[in-house]
């Protein structure tokens, strides 16, 4: 069964402390892995795609990678309006379903 | 950019009430998606649709049902509404493979 798990489930940092949001996934061939941004009551906000693994993918202070089994979400010096929750999903081959973790909820404090 | 537009933003209904949502994309986007948000539980696909008058069922299909008439519209619709579909419901549209677009979500509570 195609799964996708983020972790960890919630994080609080300081703002410049750089830290790494985990998502692992399960899928039967990956045609697409996707990161979203969500700000509360607002629908996801797209960041990136990554296709095969060695892939990085870059904007402003977010660096997204991926291997075969797991991506990263990288986060340099963050800022408080870094503060969201960040969501992973993968689309397998032969679908064109997206399936979801259920997120990283993300807190910078100034 | 793609704009996905959900009817609206805060719905309240009663218990058996026959509701719909109604998602527009204007990116002549051939994939249509439903999804219910809820908190611990991640997004979860309802259904979602690859062309016009086509539907297939997601994770969570009962007490839903869609409709898909046009291309560029994508309708959910609860049969009878139950306290327990009370939940942010969110549209996407994607072409092919590829990024989704998401709408801004219709945060649904039924009574």
């Amino acid at each position: 069964e195609d799964q996708v798990t983020q972790s960890p489930e919630a994080l609080r940092l300081q703002e410049g402390e750089s830290s790494s949001l985990n998502c692992s996934y399960t899928v039967s061939g990956l045609r697409g892995l996707f990161w979203y941004r969500q700000d509360p009551g607002k629908g996801p906000e797209f960041l990136f795609t990554l296709y095969s693994a060695g892939e990085e993918k870059e904007k402003e202070r977010l660096k997204a990678t991926l291997t075969k089994k797991e991506s990263f979400l990288h986060i340099t010096a963050p800022k408080p309006e870094d503060s969201a929750t960040y969501l992973c999903a993968v689309q397998a081959s032969g679908t064109y379903k997206y399936i979801f973790g259920t997120g990283t909820r993300l807190k910078v404090l100034a | 950019d793609v704009k996905v537009t959900q009817s609206s933003r805060y719905l309240v209904k009663r218990t058996g009430e026959k509701v719909f949502l109604e998602c527009v994309q204007d990116m002549d986007h051939e994939n249509m998606f439903w999804y219910r948000q809820d908190p611990g539980l991640g997004l979860r696909l309802i259904y979602f649709s690859y062309d016009v008058k086509m539907k297939e069922k997601g994770d969570i299909p009962e007490g839903y049902s869609v409709s898909r008439e046009k291309k560029e519209r994508f309708s959910l619709i609860l049969e009878s509404a139950s306290t327990n579909q009370t939940s942010m419901y969110l549209c996407a549209s994607s072409l092919g493979t590829g990024k989704a677009f998401f709408g801004q979500g219709t945060r649904l509570t039924v009574v």
